[in-house]
């Protein structure tokens, strides 16, 4: 298995609601990331996890809270997003943080009502 | 100034055509070079990736490294249609997080 999957593909939420986004991969990698990429921007980091540690929170805002349950599992829960948070959400996963090669998910587009 | 930048296009071509795909980097302590290709609607996929000055070629997509005067190239060679994507040129900053340039999107036309 070669893949980063993530669900679900699409969502829509409320600003009042409270989702969560899953990313899963069985390539045994132990570095995984969250990005977000806004429609003709390139992919900006969120957060970094390094064997099931939080190492790298770019200054995220609180409505965004990851959750790395286990080595092959990484959530990233939402709650109160605000309009502007729509994108799409980029799962990645890598042998190890100095590993050049990412293999990114298909994403999830949120879209926040 | 940014550590990555990179011309966003449009590129439209004839199929067949040579494309080059250019971008600068500020930082002469960058070592590792990336292009991803990404599809509309899909996550960026690795394409190739160069460490230091030189070229690597891989069927019709060659990297290219000038570190004298910071400039990572992707030449496609033979452009098909199904080229048609965002290319998205990356390397890993001094703290390991690994950063983009714009990314440009290309369109090859029958």
């Amino acid at each position: 298995d070669t893949e980063v999957t993530q669900t679900p593909k699409h969502l829509v939420m409320g600003m009042t609601n409270k989702k969560s986004l899953k990313c899963e991969q069985h390539m045994g990698h132990r570095a995984m990331y969250w990005y977000k990429q806004k429609a003709k921007k390139p992919p900006e980091l969120m957060f970094v996890y390094s064997y099931e540690k939080l190492s790298i929170n770019e200054s995220v805002p609180s409505r965004f809270s990851p959750e790395c349950p286990n080595s092959s599992l990484l959530n990233l829960h939402l709650h109160a997003l605000q309009p502007e948070d729509s994108a799409l959400y980029l799962c990645a996963s890598s042998q190890d943080r100095t590993d050049y090669g990412y293999t990114f998910g298909s994403g999830t587009r949120l879209t926040v009502v | 100034q940014k550590e990555v930048e990179q011309d966003p296009g449009p590129l439209s071509v004839p199929e067949g055509a040579i494309v080059s795909l250019n971008c600068t980097y500020s930082n002469s302590a960058f070592q590792y070079f990336m292009w991803y290709r990404q599809y509309s609607r899909k996550g960026p996929e690795l394409l190739m990736y160069t460490y230091s000055s030189g070229n690597k070629e891989d069927g019709r997509f060659t990297a290219q490294v000038d570190k004298s005067s910071k400039y990572i190239s992707l030449f496609i060679r033979d452009s098909q249609p199904s080229d048609s994507a965002t290319y998205l040129c990356a390397t890993f900053s001094n703290t390991d997080k690994l950063i983009f340039g714009t990314g440009t999107r290309l369109q090859v036309f029958p």
